[in-house]
């Protein structure tokens, strides 16, 4: 199963910023954080990942709190073509697969 | 930008035949999954290949299910006999390395649509 919790749907108003909550309160030390995004359908497309700090590229922010129970996907001015499912996805440095739960289905608004 | 391409785009069968889904992975990529997603469901693990050899496999990645790197740029997906219950997406990815890192991440093709009949 899963080990994160994410809300199952989320609204945005376009060129706003959209903030994508994820829970993963049993993360252990050799555990990255992952986000991919599925728009309708296609394959899953990777977004940023992190271990502890903060990190950016030109598509997002991702901020983990300090004690890595908890990180927040930042897009930071959301366009029609940011509608998609977005997954939170723990991994371990010592496994291959992806484990996929639901997502949060983040629709963003003209 | 390179990326992860799969044929064919949709494919259709009749129950018990069997159906090989291609894959062509980033070119400098050593490390092949396949993952499937039956419509209206999450996106499950299937099969992980390093090497010529399987890696990590889920319980769903039973003796109907085969994998094999036929040539230097190939990744197939071999169901032997298919079943109705096989329908679903089938999503091809690769990575450079093994597990999770500060520069490794999968990277997926657009997914081979199996109907079974």
């Amino acid at each position: 199963d899963a080990k994160t919790t994410q809300p199952p749907s989320m609204d945005c108003a376009e060129g706003r910023a959209a903030n994508l909550p994820c829970n993963h309160s049993t993360i252990s030390g050799n555990e990255y954080v992952y986000w991919y995004r599925q728009i309708h359908s296609q394959g899953p497309q990777y977004i940023i990942h992190g271990l502890k700090n903060n990190e950016t590229n030109e598509m997002a922010s991702l901020i983990i709190t300090e004690d890595r129970k908890s990180s927040t996907l930042i897009l930071p001015h959301a366009t029609l073509r940011d509608t998609a499912v977005y997954y939170c996805i723990v991994q371990e440095t010592s496994g291959s697969r992806l484990t996929f739960g639901e997502g949060t289905q983040l629709t963003v608004n003209p | 930008e390179p990326e992860v391409t799969q044929t064919p785009s949709h494919q259709v069968t009749q129950m018990g035949q069997e159906v090989i889904l291609r894959c062509v992975p980033i070119s400098n990529h050593l490390y092949f999954y396949w993952y499937r997603q039956i419509l209206g469901q999450k996106v499950e693990f299937l099969v992980s290949f390093y090497n010529n050899e399987i890696s990590e496999k889920s319980e769903i990645f039973d003796d109907q299910f085969s994998v094999e790197r036929p040539d230097g740029s190939n990744f197939t997906l071999k169901i032997r006999s298919t079943k109705l219950e096989d329908s679903a997406m089938y999503f091809c990815a690769s990575s450079e390395s093994w597990g999770a890192s500060s520069y490794n991440e999968q990277f997926f093709g657009p997914g081979t649509r199996l109907t079974v009949l």
